[in-house]
């Protein structure tokens, strides 16, 4: 079975441009959160979708957006990059029922 | 105050011994409790979860929870150099959101 997967894995962006990345779940799940992971911050929640709703929201700046695709795929987006945006992005996958989260490799994003 | 506090370590033990790793939460009405294990440069493991007071085995690990306190362990018996890594606790809050403490660097040395 296939494990959550993310792409791409590596991103160099500059400030003042958007990127967009992408997670498809374990098979099955429909349940996608995305967290932002840094040395100074730790792991934080950006939000969470189910269904193609967005039933969760962390405090993020409007910046950061996502979506879920009807295929349970969800994409996340931020735009204006700036330099404090360099993080390691993850995105996890949990069963309906369940609150087992398992995350993909994450989508490491430089911006310079 | 932070919402999930773990001591950042790093816990040093040696080969064989037991790592005994520490959480304390704030938000009372958490109901679900994970051990993630983070090696440097990859992405969290699901090592443990944990839903009613008690402990909960498996293998090497054993998870506690004590909702009363709140508070949750993590004890890894024998402990390997493998084990070396970064042991994140982490409790529910609202539709599978997950607070996580800020991880406790587990180095496990021959």
């Amino acid at each position: 079975k296939a494990g959550v997967t993310q792409t791409p894995r590596y991103l160099i962006k500059t400030r003042g441009q958007q990127v967009t990345l992408s997670c498809s779940p374990i098979s099955g799940h429909r349940s996608v959160s995305w967290y932002q992971q840094t040395p100074g911050q730790g792991l934080q929640f950006l939000f969470e979708y189910f269904s193609e709703t967005q039933r969760n929201k962390g405090n993020f700046p409007g910046r950061f957006s996502g979506r879920q695709f009807s295929n349970s795929r969800s994409e996340m987006n931020v735009s204006t990059l700036e330099l404090g945006d360099s993080a390691l992005y993850l995105c996890a996958s949990t069963a309906i029922g369940d609150t087992e989260a398992f995350f993909g490799q994450g989508t490491r994003l430089t911006v310079v | 105050q932070k919402e999930v506090e773990q001591n950042s370590g790093p816990l040093s033990v040696p080969e064989g011994a037991i790592a005994s790793l520490n959480c304390t939460y704030s938000d009372r009405v958490s109901q679900s409790f994970f051990w993630y294990r983070q090696y440097s440069g990859k992405s969290p493991e699901l090592i443990m979860s944990i839903y009613s007071n008690g402990d909960k085995e498996d293998g090497r690990f054993t998870a506690q929870l004590n909702k009363a306190s709140q508070y949750v362990s993590l004890l890894i018996r024998d402990s390997q150099p493998s084990d070396s890594a970064t042991y994140l606790c982490a409790v529910t809050s609202g539709y599978n959101k997950l607070i996580f403490g800020a991880g406790t660097r587990l180095a496990v040395h021959p």
